[in-house]
């Protein structure tokens, strides 16, 4: 069975900075999905940047990027410019692909709570 | 364009009881997916519904069951409830099973 780690239960940062939120998963298949979901206290699951395994390039939506290491088998988030709207729960979810017969739900770490320093 | 609406946004029950939860998913989707966040974690996977059948299930016991209608919307009920079901229940949807789309959620409370 697969399993996503997020070894930080608490990430502090000042706004404007950058902070690095960490995620590792294992996996035994070769086709997968990655994402990183956000989820303020609205409770709503806002899906903030995904990566298919087969791409070697990172993924990037505005502040956000990913360092992806297939081989290490991380996925790291970094956003940039922090600022006071991205306070929340941020959770790292892994998904099989459909070539390797992959189950359809997501697995989620237990995420990281995300805090902006003003 | 309406994303995922679920109802209700809060319930409580008594243990032993029975619940049924309602999810309408994003215009144009056609899988829905149920999953149970717990206090302080991740969610986790229940299962998943495509073309009225379930498809996929996680690690959980038979006391949970759904349903899937001709319009797409769902159903999940629990029978016999524990207190160890109190949680927030989230519904996503999506059509490629891919970009998921998630809903509010309901949050039970089972005392």
């Amino acid at each position: 069975a697969q399993t996503v780690t997020q070894s930080q239960p608490e990430m502090s940062v000042q706004e404007a900075e950058t902070v690095t939120l960490s995620c590792t998963y294992d996996t035994s298949e070769s086709d997968y999905y990655l994402f990183w979901y956000k989820q303020p206290p609205s409770r709503q699951m806002i899906l903030v940047i995904r990566q298919e395994a087969y791409k070697q390039q990172n993924a990037t939506e505005n502040r956000f990027s990913v360092n992806f290491q297939k081989a290490a088998k991380s996925f790291s988030l970094k956003i940039s410019d922090s600022q006071l709207g991205d306070a929340a729960m941020y959770f790292c979810a892994y998904r099989g692909g459909y070539s390797g017969g992959g189950a359809d739900g997501l697995t989620f770490g237990k995420g990281t709570h995300l805090i902006i320093q003003p | 364009d309406a994303g995922v609406t679920q109802s209700p946004t809060h319930l409580i029950k008594t243990r032993g009881q029975q619940v049924t939860l309602r999810c309408s998913p994003k215009s144009g989707h056609d899988t829905v997916s149920w999953y149970q966040q717990a206090l302080g974690q991740g969610p986790q996977f229940i299962f998943q519904y495509y073309e009225e059948e379930e498809r996929q299930r996680g690690n959980f016991p038979d006391r949970f069951s759904g349903h899937q209608f001709p319009n797409y919307s769902s159903e999940l009920n629990v029978n016999a409830l524990l207190l160890g079901d109190s949680a927030l229940y989230l519904c996503a949807s999506s059509l490629t099973g891919v970009g998921y789309t998630f809903g509010s959620g309901t949050r039970l409370t089972v005392v």
